[in-house]
């Protein structure tokens, strides 16, 4: 199947500091990405829709200026944290389908698990 | 809109338990269902999928049948491992490119020897 990957798998920054998670598509073209936040309680959250040469497509609720989505080619999304707070210590998803295929299927990324202090 | 209800955990089971995770959906056209799992610590797996009324999705001993009639897709293995424990996520999808999966809220299961 089709992979994607994500970096770095876990990060600790300290409060106020930016940091950036990588998601890739290693064997296929992703004209869309999408970044889900895990909550403790393990629900999954869609934060916003990353197209690649245009704006995200934010969520309401996200603030599109604190979480910061770029996909400037058709492997490589990018999610910037800015000014990260305890709050927004979390568990990171992002995820791409397959241009080819029409059955709809998402495949995952390993997760980001982000730890603001 | 579309959503996608499953029953809430956390389910713990002894070895070799027969296993049912209820799983009931909404939406406005024919979407396609999907059940991934979440091993701890890590991103999510697809765990079998079906894309139209009837069909009966498989892997690893799980099953789900796409039920138009009760919009159901429930996950059953007829006898779980510790192996299994993990999260359990219904989803579904009425398109490709780009539209989004919708989740429901997870099931843990806890396999116990």
């Amino acid at each position: 199947g089709a992979v994607v990957s994500q970096h770095p798998s876990w990060v600790i920054c300290k409060s106020g500091t930016s940091v950036k998670i990588e998601c890739r598509s290693l064997d296929f073209q992703a004209t869309t990405m999408f970044w889900y936040r895990q909550f403790p309680k393990q629900s999954l959250m869609l934060m916003a829709t990353s197209n690649e040469g245009s704006k995200a497509t934010y969520e309401q609720g996200v603030e599109k200026d604190k979480f910061l989505i770029n996909h400037a080619s058709l492997t490589l999304s990018t999610l910037t944290v800015t000014s990260a707070h305890p709050e927004d210590s979390s568990f990171y998803i992002c995820s791409a389908r397959p241009g080819q295929t029409n059955t709809g299927e998402l495949f995952f990324g390993e997760g980001s698990r982000l730890t603001v202090l | 809109g579309n959503s996608v209800t499953q029953m809430e955990g956390p389910v713990t089971l002894s070895e070799e338990a027969f296993l049912t995770i209820n799983c009931t959906y909404t939406a406005t056209g024919y979407p396609s269902l999907f059940w991934y799992v979440q091993y701890p610590g890590e991103g999510l797996q697809l765990l079998l999928k079906a894309t139209k009324a009837d069909d009966k999705g498989s892997n690893k001993g799980f099953e789900a049948t796409y039920r138009k009639e009760t919009t159901s897709f429930h996950l059953e293995k007829g006898s779980v491992q510790v192996s299994d424990s993990a999260v359990y996520f219904c989803a579904l999808s009425e398109g490709s490119g780009n539209t989004p999966l919708v989740f429901g809220k997870g099931t843990r299961l806890s396999v116990i020897a």
